[in-house]
C-alpha cells in the first residue's frame, strides 16, 4: 500500500500570515494514465470533509484562491495563503493513484 | 442542489450485520463511480470500498474483505454497504462519495460496535 506521511501534525497559524502541510508518498502517484490523483481535503470541527484540491492543484468549486497545491512525483504541498479563523480544521492528503486509496495522517491547523 | 443522504448507522453487537444506505439526490448515480469512506472516533480517514458505474468492478480495504460487500442501485439512485462481522474496530462514521471522493459529502451515518 501507498503510505501518505503528512507533516508538521500540528500547525499553529497567525491570523493573515501562510501556512504549508506537507505531504510525501512512498510510491510516484503518476498514475498509468499520465494523471497524478493526489488530493487535499479539509475537515472542519464538527463537519463532514471536503475536498479543497484534486489532482495536486485543481481547486474545487467555490475554494478560495487563498488555497493552492503543488508538487509532482511522490512530494506535495498544501499552501494556505493570509490563514483565516474558518480555515482552523484538519487538512488531509489522500492518493487515489494506486488501490487502496490511502489517506495521510492529518495536519491539524490552529490559530495561535 | 447535489446531496448525498447516509442512514443505516446504529449501535450493534460485535458479529452483528448491518447495512448503510447513500441516497443520492441532484445527480445520476450511474455515470460515477462510488465509495465509502469512514472515520473511527478522534481518528483520521480510512478508504472502505469503491465501486464501478455497472457494479462490474468492487474494490474493498483488506480488514473488510469477505465481510463487507458494496452495491448499488442506479434505478434507485443509491449506494449501499452490507457489513456483516462486524468488529470493534469498524466503529466509525462512515461516509459516501462520488469518484475520487469529490463534493459534496454527506453528513456521515454512525456505526459503533459494542457489547
Amino acid at each position: 500500500d501507498v503510505v501518505m506521511t503528512q507533516s508538521p501534525l500540528s500547525l499553529p497559524v497567525t491570523l493573515g500570515q501562510s501556512a504549508s502541510i506537507s505531504c510525501r508518498s512512498s510510491q510516484s502517484l503518476v498514475h498509468s494514465d499520465g494523471n497524478t490523483f493526489l488530493h487535499w481535503f479539509q475537515q472542519r470541527p464538527g463537519q463532514s470533509p471536503r475536498r479543497l484540491l484534486y489532482k495536486v492543484s485543481i481547486r474545487d468549486s467555490g475554494v478560495p484562491d487563498r488555497f493552492s497545491g503543488s508538487g509532482s512525483g511522490t512530494d506535495f504541498t498544501l499552501k494556505i495563503s493570509r490563514v483565516e479563523a474558518e480555515d482552523v480544521g484538519v487538512y488531509y492528503c489522500m492518493q487515489g493513484s494506486h488501490g487502496p486509496w490511502t489517506f495521510g495522517q492529518g495536519t491539524k491547523v490552529e490559530i495561535k | 442542489e447535489v446531496q448525498l443522504v447516509e442512514s443505516g448507522g446504529d449501535l450493534v453487537q460485535p458479529g452483528g450485520s448491518l447495512r448503510l444506505s447513500c441516497v443520492v439526490s441532484g445527480f445520476t448515480i450511474n455515470n460515477n463511480w462510488m465509495s465509502w469512506v469512514r472515520q473511527a472516533p478522534g481518528k483520521g480517514l480510512e478508504w472502505v470500498a469503491t465501486i464501478k458505474q455497472d457494479g462490474s468492478e468492487k474494490y474493498y480495504m483488506d480488514s473488510v474483505k469477505g465481510r463487507f460487500t458494496i452495491s448499488r442501485d442506479n434505478a434507485k439512485n443509491s449506494l449501499y454497504l452490507q457489513m456483516n462481522g462486524l468488529r470493534a474496530e469498524d466503529t466509525a462514521v462512515y461516509y459516501c462519495a462520488r469518484e475520487q471522493l469529490r463534493n459534496p459529502w454527506g453528513q456521515g451515518t454512525p456505526v459503533t460496535v459494542s457489547s
